[in-house]
């Protein structure tokens, strides 16, 4: 079993939809959560980051941690096309080095118009 | 643009080959990573390298090796190719090396092995 699930879709959904994207985990050590975004033929690029438990949100995104159910998600609102890329959750234990980050395999997202 | 460049872009070669893969990281990142990335595996840390020296290995071949230099630029080597080595390769860079540092990451080379 991987440490990092995540469902690879693909997800499509028509413009202006609430997406949710998922992974679980089961290292009870990860205190550190981000969600990358993957542009097709590009490198990953951060797009947020969390603490422990609880919700951050930024302008359309919101990064969720249950840490109970060893579970986070990412919830985009008014989906637009230029949200569709990869997205890659990763984690890490609190006070490591970045070499113990954990990626997930990515979720493919697709935004219809 | 994430500051970070790579090259080449696209590399096409043979098994039992050896190709260099180049990365230069943003101005002012003293820490490099290595990252390979394949349809079945995900995004696998290789290596990481911190103002010259070696940091932290992960799931790194024994054929493969790498290096940062003086002026921080990285290379990494993969001699003796397989088929299998064929994925994209991702360096990323960042202040330091903590994880949680903002890694920025190159825009990849396509390795394909025929």
């Amino acid at each position: 079993q991987k440490e990092v699930e995540q469902d690879p879709g693909p997800l499509s959904v028509p413009e202006g939809a609430i997406v949710s994207l998922n992974c679980t985990y089961s290292n009870s050590a990860f205190q550190y959560f981000m969600w990358y975004r993957q542009y097709s033929r590009k490198g990953p690029e951060l797009l947020m980051y969390t603490y422990s438990s609880g919700n951050k949100e930024d302008g359309r995104f919101t990064a969720q941690v249950d840490k109970s159910s060893k579970y986070i998600s990412l919830f985009i609102r008014d989906s637009q096309p230029s949200d569709s890329a990869t997205y890659l959750c990763a984690m890490s234990p609190e006070g490591s080095s970045a070499s113990k980050i954990i990626f997930g395999s990515g979720t493919r997202l697709s935004i219809r118009p | 643009d994430s500051g970070v460049t790579q090259t080449p872009k696209h590399l096409i070669t043979a098994t039992g080959q050896r190709v260099t893969l180049r990365c230069s990281p943003r101005s002012g990142d003293l820490s490099v990573y290595w990252y390979q990335q394949s349809l079945d595996q995900g995004l696998q840390f290789l290596i990481q390298y911190y103002n010259g020296e070696e940091r932290a290995k992960g799931n790194i071949l024994e054929r493969f090796s790498a290096q940062q230099f003086p002026d921080l630029h990285s290379e990494l080597n993969l001699s003796s190719l397989e088929l299998g080595d064929s994925a994209l390769y991702f360096c990323a860079s960042s202040e330091q090396g903590a994880s949680t540092d903002t890694q920025y990451f190159g825009p990849g080379t396509r390795l394909t092995v025929l």
